[in-house]
């Protein structure tokens, strides 16, 4: 079973700082997506990385893919309370492309 | 395009009960799939769908069954519910090509048992 484990679990930060989120595995995965939840709802795709070491920008949110294709990272610069949110990792591989989440990173940013 | 809907959005069952979550999508994605998600836990695959008439299961199946009559169609049924069944159970469609991998999700159905 490939498991994918977050860190932080949770994160309170004040407007305009950074953070950054990690999602890390044994496993090699041939791509990575990160998706964001809001409550009462179904997640939402926010970037898929696909080659080891690929890096994304998404306006203030930067996705990197480890060189190995076993982990990853997601750095916020001067989050805004509309950031808050649970940020999920998920893995992708098998025959039906099935996806393995991680546990998730529940951020809350404070005005 | 409604994209995946689920319905109910929330239902408490008794102990014992059955009921079926309806899955419906209008992206005539091949692959659907059904997740439960548990408090700091996130999603666990349930079961998954490459096809109509095609069904498997995932990592947590027990005491959970699916049908897929139609591409648009994925419902799943709950026989005996049980308190451990007490989740947030989301449904997702694919495309099935691609490097992609994404998947859309339906808005969630909130189960109870007690």
């Amino acid at each position: 079973t490939q498991l994918l484990e977050q860190s932080p679990q949770f994160l309170s930060i004040q407007e305009g700082e950074n953070l950054t989120v990690y999602c890390n595995s044994s496993s090699v995965f041939s791509s990575l997506q990160w998706y964001r939840q809001e409550p009462g709802e179904g997640p939402v795709l926010l970037v898929t990385v696909v080659t080891g070491g690929e890096v994304k920008k998404l306006k203030r949110l930067t996705f990197q893919f480890g060189d190995a294709r076993k982990d990853s990272s997601l750095h916020i610069t001067a989050a805004q309370t509309g950031d808050t949110g649970l940020y999920l990792c998920a893995g992708a591989g098998g025959s039906a492309r099935q996806l393995t989440f991680g546990s998730g990173t529940q951020l809350t940013v404070l005005p | 395009n409604a994209g995946v809907t689920q319905t109910p959005k929330f239902r408490i069952l008794k102990i014992g009960q059955s009921m079926t979550l309806q899955c419906t999508q209008d992206m005539n994605h091949n692959y659907m799939y059904w997740y439960r998600q548990d408090p700091g836990m996130g999603l666990k695959l349930i079961y998954y769908s490459v096809g109509a008439g095609i069904t498997d299961k995932g990592e947590v199946p027990n005491g959970y069954n699916v049908s897929r009559s139609t591409t648009e169609d994925f419902p799943l049924r709950l026989e005996l519910a049980a308190p451990s069944q007490t989740s947030v159970y989301f449904c997702a469609s694919s495309r099935g090509t691609g490097k992609s991998y994404e998947q859309y999700f339906g808005p969630g159905t909130r189960l109870t048992v007690t």
